[in-house]
This record gives C-alpha cells, sequence and structure tokens, in this order.
C-alpha cells in the first residue's frame, strides 16, 4: 500500500525553530512537495525535493533522504503567521503528476 | 492568490439536488485536479485531465461527474450525493502533467454541506 505519514499536531514559540517529519512508503518516488495550508485557504506551496539533500529557500528548508523514505521541513525564526497545517506529498512513478498527500501537521505558534 | 478561482465558496445541499462546483485558472496550465478533503484526513486526488482528456479517476462514484470544457475551465457535476460527501472540494491545476518539477496551484475550495 501507500502511506504517507506526518505528526497530527506540533506547537512552537515566536522565533524559534520547528522540524515537522514526513515519512513515506509508495510504489514509486518522483518528487517530493511540501506545502502550506492556511485554515480555509488553498494549499500553497513551499518546496519540492527529487534529490537527496537540504534545499534552503528563505526562513524555511526541507531536507529528502529516498533510502530512508524519510523528508522533513525546517521552519526558522518562527512568526505567527506560520501557524498552519503543513501537507506532505509525494509523487509515484508512472505518469499524470499523482499526488498523495499526508493527513498533514497543524502547527500552532504562541508569542 | 494562485490564479485558480472556484465558486462557490460554500454549498449546502440535500441528497436529491443537482448542482455544479466551477472552477477556472488563470495560469494558462493544461492540467487540472479535482481533490476531496475530508476533516482530519488527506487530500484525495478524484480526476486529473489533461489537454481537456481525463487521464486520472481515482474510483469515484459516479454521483461525481466531471467536465473539462477547456484547460482553462473544470465542472465537477453532483447528483444524489450523501452526507459522507460532505468535505472541502479542492481544484488544482499544474502546467502539463509530466515533468520532474510541475508544481500543483490549488484554488480556495468549495465547502460542501450535504443534508
Amino acid at each position: 500500500g501507500q502511506n504517507i505519514d506526518q505528526p497530527t499536531e506540533m506547537t512552537a514559540t515566536e522565533g524559534a525553530i520547528v522540524q515537522i517529519n514526513c515519512t513515506y512508503q509508495t510504489s514509486g518516488f518522483n518528487g517530493l512537495f511540501w506545502y502550506q495550508q492556511h485554515a480555509g485557504e488553498a494549499p500553497t506551496f513551499l518546496s519540492y525535493n527529487v534529490l537527496d539533500g537540504l534545499e534552503e529557500k528563505g526562513r524555511f528548508s526541507s531536507f529528502l533522504s529516498r533510502s530512508k523514505g524519510y523528508s522533513y521541513l525546517l521552519l526558522k525564526e518562527l512568526q505567527m503567521k506560520d501557524s498552519a497545517s503543513y501537507l506532505c506529498a509525494v509523487r509515484g512513478s508512472g505518469g499524470y503528476n499523482k499526488l498523495i498527500f499526508g493527513a498533514g501537521t497543524r502547527l500552532a505558534v504562541h508569542p | 492568490e494562485t490564479g485558480v478561482t472556484q465558486t462557490p465558496r460554500h454549498l449546502v445541499m440535500g441528497m436529491t439536488n443537482k448542482k455544479s462546483l466551477k472552477c477556472e485558472q488563470h495560469l494558462g496550465h493544461n492540467a487540472m485536479y479535482w481533490y476531496k478533503q475530508s476533516a482530519k484526513k488527506p487530500l484525495e486526488l478524484m480526476f486529473v485531465y489533461n489537454f481537456k482528456e481525463q487521464t486520472e479517476n481515482n474510483s469515484v462514484p459516479s454521483r461525481f461527474s466531471p467536465e473539462c470544457p477547456n484547460s482553462s475551465h473544470l465542472f465537477l457535476h453532483l447528483h444524489t450525493l450523501q452526507p459522507e460527501d460532505s468535505a472541502l472540494y479542492l481544484c488544482a491545476s499544474s502546467p502539463t502533467v509530466q515533468g520532474t518539477y510541475n508544481e500543483q496551484f490549488f484554488g480556495p475550495g468549495t465547502r460542501l454541506t450535504v443534508l
């Protein structure tokens, strides 16, 4: 079967660093995406990894280890507006850009 | 704004009603998608269209009927739905369905409640 696991909820303090983990078991692998979704809004793209290693984009970084079926999203210098759900999604092989999503991690940032 | 709009934003319907959800993308993309997002569950892909042709039907019940008249518009026709179909329905688009990057851009969704 295909499975994407990520923690359901996390809390963190403004200004701190938080790491959101994602593990996956899928039939084939052709890239991993992280999306941010504020309540009642559209998911918005944060990062994409297809090769092992770290991709950095401002305050957000994403890491991938294909051999371990593992990724994490690192958020630095947390701000209140970072309170949202973070969705991990894997694109399997076989074309048609089919994404398999995890259930999302709801992050609450406190002052 | 992601360049993908959806109407209506909220919809309440009875089980015997017929309604339609509309999605429009202003990004010049050729692929469009319907997803279902139920509370505390992962986004589930329903349908994929590439250049107006359906390329994926993820075992969706026939009470959901998609229509893609052109690459910019996507509809989801609903009839005789069940209460468990209540969810957020998200539309997305991407440049194509092939390629290594191919980020999907999502609309804000339609919150559907079936009574």
